[in-house]
């Protein structure tokens, strides 16, 4: 069966400092990976997609990068974290129309 | 460009009451709706599609383009049904879906 994985859960990172988030998919081969940001009062912003190894669209302008290294691998950087990157980051996958499997999350404070 | 308008950021309603948690959206071409739901301390999971006509855990929504809405609707709502919810759109390219704002639904004894 399919599964995704994101980690860390939680995290406090100080201005300035770098971000590395990843998430990685078990069970399928070739998904469609989004990076979402969950803000309060704002909902669900996608924030990267991507359709294949070293694809990356960008959904927003801002202070944060994505990759995919791999075909089931989809990691969220920053070189410099603001305080406006704080928030609840999800990673989410699909094969097609019949909607997303999400990730468990991670709570990113920057402080 | 597309749009999803969930108005209710918060809705209240007691156990038993019929509970109606509404969704709008703009697109100008071939939509597919799914309701996402968040349960306390869970991940985000999908509750239920159009495309399916499915009714799951007593709920159902019905896609009406007229009116260009989604609207979540259950005849009982019950305590375990609070939680925060999120109306989608997809049909787009690259399997992209565009969320609502959420609701926050809160079920009292």
């Amino acid at each position: 069966s399919q599964t995704i994985h994101q980690w860390p859960a939680t995290l406090v990172q100080p201005v300035g400092s770098p971000l590395s988030l990843e998430c990685t998919v078990e069970g399928t081969s070739n998904p469609n990976l989004y990076w979402y940001r969950q803000a309060a009062g704002r909902g669900l912003q996608l924030l990267f997609y991507s359709v294949g190894i070293g694809q990356i669209s960008s959904e927003v302008p801002q202070n944060l990068s994505a990759s995919r290294p791999q075909d089931r691998q989809f990691i969220l950087s920053s070189k410099k974290l603001l305080l406006s990157d704080s928030g609840f980051y999800l990673c989410a996958w699909t094969e097609g129309r019949y909607g997303y499997t999400f990730g468990s999350g991670t709570r990113l404070t920057v402080v | 460009a597309q749009r999803v308008t969930q108005p209710e950021k918060l809705l209240s309603v007691f156990k038993g009451a019929p509970v109606e948690l509404k969704c709008n959206y703009s697109y100008s071409g071939s939509p597919e709706l799914f309701w996402y739901v968040q349960y306390s301390r869970q991940r985000l999971q999908l509750l239920l599609r159009h495309i399916s006509r499915e009714s799951i855990k007593g709920f159902t929504a019905d896609l009406n383009k007229g009116e260009t809405s989604f609207h979540l609707k259950k005849p009982f709502a019950q305590e375990e049904d609070s939680a925060m919810y999120y109306c989608a759109l997809g049909g787009t390219s690259y399997g992209k879906l565009t969320f609502g704002q959420g609701t926050i639904l809160t079920v009292h004894p």
